[in-house]
């Protein structure tokens, strides 16, 4: 079945304790992307990547990192997580090397700092 | 900068009614949009996606039409059905910025029996 998966989708945690939320996809998508989620906000693009080994800013992309060392994984890594980082984050991927054609989405992580 | 909107933020409307989705951008200079549904404590999932050369796709029971000029997008829902209550939200990919995409905050649909 094709999909994004998502792990962990709930997570409890305190602040400074690094993290990392793995995103993997099975569809040999070229593109993929992290979103948060907040009330009031909307969804808002964290970084993006085009392509193996390369990654580029969204919006709000302040507090994390990522990597793509393979076509497969788009991990989000929150070095010292703070409060302000407590959301709805979700991962995206897409076919088309040239940008987002049709996203298919996971189904979120739910992370709370503490 | 590119700003999204979708108004209302929230619809009510009974069984077998016709609707329509609004969704507005600032900047026309867009290569595509795409609309997504997304219900309670779940992922997005794609709806249509029109391309900026495109007016309009169809998929069954929704149509989404695209003006450019206007800067405008409308997904229309033909006979409401309480099924299709959840969020709805548009997307826009500007030209020239690579793999960014900007969100509307979405309309939140309810369709009663």
């Amino acid at each position: 079945e094709a999909q994004v998966t998502q792990n962990p989708r709930y997570l409890i945690t305190v602040t400074g304790k690094k993290l990392t939320v793995t995103c993997s996809q099975n569809m040999n998508h070229e593109y993929m992307s992290w979103y948060r989620q907040d009330p009031g906000l909307g969804l808002r693009q964290i970084y993006y990547s085009m392509n193996v080994e390369v990654t580029d800013k969204g919006d709000v992309p302040e507090g994390y990192k990522v990597s793509r060392k393979e076509k497969r994984n788009f991990p989000l890594i929150l070095e010292s997580p703070s409060p302000n980082q407590t959301s709805l984050y979700f991962c995206a991927s897409s076919l088309l090397a040239g940008g987002p054609g049709e996203l298919f989405f996971g189904e979120g992580s739910r992370l709370t700092v503490l | 900068k590119q700003e999204v909107t979708q108004i209302p933020a929230a619809l009510s409307v009974p069984e077998g009614e016709n609707l329509v989705l609004n969704c507005s951008f600032t900047d026309s200079a867009i290569y595509n949009l795409q609309w997504f549904r997304q219900d309670p404590g779940k992922g997005l999932t794609s709806l249509l996606l029109i391309q900026s050369s495109q007016r309009e796709q169809t998929s069954g029971r929704l149509n989404a039409s695209l003006d450019k000029s206007s800067g405008r997008s409308t997904l229309y829902i033909a006979a409401s059905q309480p099924g299709d209550s959840a969020t709805y939200l548009c997307a826009v990919r500007r030209y020239n910025q690579g793999g960014k995409l900007i969100f509307g905050q979405g309309t939140e649909l309810s369709v009663k029996p």
